[in-house]
Protein backbone atom coordinates (compact mmCIF):
# COMPACT_ATOMS: atom_id res chain seq x y z
CA UNK A 1 0.00 0.00 0.00
CA UNK A 2 1.06 3.79 -0.27
CA UNK A 3 3.81 4.56 2.52
CA UNK A 4 4.92 7.83 4.15
CA UNK A 5 8.81 7.80 5.00
CA UNK A 6 8.85 9.68 7.64
CA UNK A 7 12.40 10.88 9.13
CA UNK A 8 14.04 10.97 11.66
CA UNK A 9 12.45 7.83 13.50
CA UNK A 10 13.84 9.63 16.61
CA UNK A 11 15.64 12.59 18.19
CA UNK A 12 17.35 13.50 21.20
CA UNK A 13 18.35 17.40 21.48
CA UNK A 14 19.07 20.04 24.30
CA UNK A 15 16.70 22.45 25.16
CA UNK A 16 16.47 25.33 23.29
CA UNK A 17 17.46 23.71 19.73
CA UNK A 18 15.94 23.74 16.23
CA UNK A 19 14.60 20.42 15.42
CA UNK A 20 13.64 19.34 11.73
CA UNK A 21 11.62 16.26 10.55
CA UNK A 22 9.77 15.61 7.51
CA UNK A 23 7.75 12.98 5.26
CA UNK A 24 8.29 11.69 2.00
CA UNK A 25 6.23 9.69 -0.78
CA UNK A 26 6.17 8.40 -4.13
CA UNK A 27 2.65 9.80 -4.59
CA UNK A 28 1.30 12.86 -5.13
CA UNK A 29 -0.66 14.07 -1.39
CA UNK A 30 -3.61 16.71 -1.63
CA UNK A 31 -3.10 17.75 2.45
CA UNK A 32 -0.40 17.36 4.56
CA UNK A 33 -1.48 17.07 8.39
CA UNK A 34 1.07 17.50 11.06
CA UNK A 35 -0.28 15.53 14.50
CA UNK A 36 1.65 15.17 17.89
CA UNK A 37 0.90 12.72 20.50
CA UNK A 38 2.21 13.21 24.22
CA UNK A 39 2.26 9.96 26.29
CA UNK A 40 -0.51 8.62 27.28
CA UNK A 41 -3.09 10.81 25.22
CA UNK A 42 -4.24 10.70 21.68
CA UNK A 43 -2.70 12.68 18.49
CA UNK A 44 -3.56 16.48 18.42
CA UNK A 45 -3.41 18.55 15.30
CA UNK A 46 -0.45 20.82 15.05
CA UNK A 47 -0.84 22.23 11.21
CA UNK A 48 -2.86 21.37 8.32
CA UNK A 49 -1.57 22.07 5.12
CA UNK A 50 -3.36 22.25 1.60
CA UNK A 51 -1.90 23.55 -1.25
CA UNK A 52 1.68 22.85 -2.99
CA UNK A 53 3.88 25.25 -1.71
CA UNK A 54 2.16 26.64 1.66
CA UNK A 55 4.04 27.44 4.43
CA UNK A 56 2.01 27.79 7.54
CA UNK A 57 3.04 28.37 11.43
CA UNK A 58 1.76 28.00 14.72
CA UNK A 59 3.68 29.77 17.32
CA UNK A 60 7.32 28.08 17.02
CA UNK A 61 6.43 25.66 14.41
CA UNK A 62 6.70 26.55 11.06
CA UNK A 63 5.54 23.52 8.08
CA UNK A 64 5.53 23.61 4.47
CA UNK A 65 3.54 21.32 1.97
CA UNK A 66 6.03 20.68 -0.91
CA UNK A 67 6.15 22.05 -4.10
CA UNK A 68 6.38 18.32 -6.06
CA UNK A 69 3.18 18.16 -3.56
CA UNK A 70 5.01 14.48 -2.58
CA UNK A 71 6.81 15.50 0.77
CA UNK A 72 6.10 18.25 4.06
CA UNK A 73 8.64 19.33 6.41
CA UNK A 74 7.79 20.07 10.10
CA UNK A 75 10.33 22.75 12.00
CA UNK A 76 10.42 23.37 15.85
CA UNK A 77 12.55 26.42 16.85
CA UNK A 78 14.15 26.81 20.33
CA UNK A 79 12.74 23.73 21.79
CA UNK A 80 11.38 23.84 25.15
CA UNK A 81 10.73 20.36 27.34
CA UNK A 82 7.06 20.02 26.86
CA UNK A 83 8.15 19.59 22.88
CA UNK A 84 8.74 16.31 24.04
CA UNK A 85 6.29 13.65 22.19
CA UNK A 86 5.66 11.84 18.97
CA UNK A 87 5.17 14.02 15.72
CA UNK A 88 3.23 11.99 12.86
CA UNK A 89 2.90 13.41 9.82
CA UNK A 90 -0.52 12.35 7.47
CA UNK A 91 -1.51 12.80 4.24
CA UNK A 92 -4.76 12.59 2.07
CA UNK A 93 -5.07 10.79 -1.08
CA UNK A 94 -7.20 10.97 -3.71
CA UNK A 95 -10.32 13.11 -3.01
CA UNK A 96 -14.12 13.32 -2.36
CA UNK A 97 -15.51 9.77 -0.56
CA UNK A 98 -12.55 8.07 -1.86
CA UNK A 99 -10.06 10.10 0.07
CA UNK A 100 -7.28 8.08 1.91
CA UNK A 101 -5.61 9.16 5.09
CA UNK A 102 -2.10 7.67 5.00
CA UNK A 103 0.26 8.47 7.90
CA UNK A 104 3.64 7.87 8.79
CA UNK A 105 5.75 6.00 11.99
CA UNK A 106 6.19 9.08 13.81
CA UNK A 107 8.96 11.03 15.30
CA UNK A 108 10.15 10.49 18.81
CA UNK A 109 11.14 13.63 20.48
CA UNK A 110 13.06 13.63 24.02
CA UNK A 111 14.58 17.41 24.64
CA UNK A 112 17.33 17.17 27.60
CA UNK A 113 16.67 20.26 29.65
CA UNK B 1 -15.21 18.77 28.38
CA UNK B 2 -13.52 16.87 25.69
CA UNK B 3 -15.16 16.73 22.23
CA UNK B 4 -14.12 12.93 21.83
CA UNK B 5 -14.43 11.15 24.67
CA UNK B 6 -13.79 6.74 25.24
CA UNK B 7 -14.40 4.37 27.79
CA UNK B 8 -13.11 2.40 29.17
CA UNK B 9 -9.64 4.42 29.48
CA UNK B 10 -7.79 1.19 30.65
CA UNK B 11 -8.60 -2.54 30.21
CA UNK B 12 -7.36 -5.59 31.51
CA UNK B 13 -8.97 -9.14 29.56
CA UNK B 14 -8.57 -12.62 28.88
CA UNK B 15 -8.05 -14.66 26.14
CA UNK B 16 -11.69 -15.44 24.67
CA UNK B 17 -13.49 -12.67 26.06
CA UNK B 18 -15.91 -10.70 24.45
CA UNK B 19 -14.82 -7.03 24.85
CA UNK B 20 -16.84 -3.76 23.76
CA UNK B 21 -14.51 0.00 23.22
CA UNK B 22 -17.03 2.99 23.06
CA UNK B 23 -16.56 6.50 21.64
CA UNK B 24 -18.81 9.09 21.69
CA UNK B 25 -17.80 12.80 20.33
CA UNK B 26 -19.97 15.87 20.91
CA UNK B 27 -18.18 17.77 17.36
CA UNK B 28 -21.61 16.89 15.17
CA UNK B 29 -18.71 15.32 12.77
CA UNK B 30 -20.52 12.49 10.55
CA UNK B 31 -17.11 10.48 10.04
CA UNK B 32 -15.50 8.35 12.61
CA UNK B 33 -12.61 6.45 12.40
CA UNK B 34 -11.46 3.61 14.80
CA UNK B 35 -7.24 3.26 14.84
CA UNK B 36 -4.87 0.48 17.04
CA UNK B 37 -1.19 1.78 18.08
CA UNK B 38 1.18 -0.71 18.46
CA UNK B 39 5.00 0.22 19.43
CA UNK B 40 7.24 1.23 16.19
CA UNK B 41 3.99 1.15 14.01
CA UNK B 42 2.25 4.05 13.97
CA UNK B 43 -1.86 4.19 13.64
CA UNK B 44 -2.98 1.39 11.55
CA UNK B 45 -6.86 2.14 10.33
CA UNK B 46 -9.07 -0.93 11.79
CA UNK B 47 -12.77 0.16 10.96
CA UNK B 48 -14.34 3.93 9.57
CA UNK B 49 -17.75 5.03 9.38
CA UNK B 50 -19.01 8.20 7.44
CA UNK B 51 -22.17 8.52 8.22
CA UNK B 52 -24.49 6.04 10.37
CA UNK B 53 -25.66 4.26 7.47
CA UNK B 54 -22.10 3.41 6.32
CA UNK B 55 -19.23 0.95 7.69
CA UNK B 56 -15.63 0.36 5.61
CA UNK B 57 -13.36 -2.19 6.48
CA UNK B 58 -9.67 -0.49 6.94
CA UNK B 59 -6.08 -1.94 6.90
CA UNK B 60 -6.43 -4.12 9.55
CA UNK B 61 -10.34 -5.41 10.39
CA UNK B 62 -9.55 -8.86 10.67
CA UNK B 63 -10.79 -10.01 14.60
CA UNK B 64 -12.78 -6.73 15.06
CA UNK B 65 -16.41 -5.47 14.12
CA UNK B 66 -18.09 -2.26 14.68
CA UNK B 67 -21.42 -0.61 15.16
CA UNK B 68 -22.33 2.77 14.48
CA UNK B 69 -25.42 3.18 17.16
CA UNK B 70 -25.98 6.91 16.26
CA UNK B 71 -24.23 9.43 14.72
CA UNK B 72 -21.84 10.61 18.07
CA UNK B 73 -21.21 6.61 18.58
CA UNK B 74 -18.96 4.80 17.46
CA UNK B 75 -18.23 1.13 18.93
CA UNK B 76 -15.25 -0.96 18.26
CA UNK B 77 -15.85 -5.09 19.29
CA UNK B 78 -13.52 -7.89 19.53
CA UNK B 79 -15.21 -10.90 19.91
CA UNK B 80 -12.84 -13.26 20.73
CA UNK B 81 -10.15 -11.27 22.33
CA UNK B 82 -6.61 -12.44 21.58
CA UNK B 83 -3.02 -11.69 23.40
CA UNK B 84 -1.72 -9.69 19.60
CA UNK B 85 -4.73 -7.48 19.96
CA UNK B 86 -3.20 -6.20 22.78
CA UNK B 87 -2.66 -1.88 21.87
CA UNK B 88 -3.68 1.41 22.45
CA UNK B 89 -6.89 1.79 20.68
CA UNK B 90 -8.17 5.71 19.37
CA UNK B 91 -11.04 6.70 18.00
CA UNK B 92 -11.47 10.13 15.63
CA UNK B 93 -13.63 12.17 13.79
CA UNK B 94 -13.67 14.48 10.67
CA UNK B 95 -16.08 16.20 8.55
CA UNK B 96 -16.33 17.94 5.60
CA UNK B 97 -13.75 18.68 2.39
CA UNK B 98 -10.55 19.45 5.06
CA UNK B 99 -11.07 15.98 6.93
CA UNK B 100 -9.05 16.94 9.79
CA UNK B 101 -9.50 14.07 12.18
CA UNK B 102 -9.75 14.99 15.84
CA UNK B 103 -8.68 11.91 18.37
CA UNK B 104 -9.96 10.72 21.81
CA UNK B 105 -7.56 10.25 24.34
CA UNK B 106 -7.40 6.36 23.64
CA UNK B 107 -8.08 3.33 25.03
CA UNK B 108 -4.94 1.01 26.66
CA UNK B 109 -6.28 -2.75 25.85
CA UNK B 110 -4.47 -5.53 27.78
CA UNK B 111 -5.88 -9.05 26.48
CA UNK B 112 -3.60 -12.15 28.92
Amino acid sequence: GQQLNQSPQSMFIQEGEDVSMNCTSSSIFNTWLWYKQDPGEGPVLLIALYKAGELTSNGRLTAQFGITRKDSFLNISASIPSDVGIYFCAGHLNAGNNRKLIWGLGTSLAVNP
Amino acid sequence: DADVTQTPRNRITKTGKRIMLECSQTKGHDRMYWYRQDPGLGLRLIYYSFDVKDINKGEISDGYSVSRQAQAKFSLSLESAIPNQTALYFCATSEGALDEQFFGPGTRLTVL
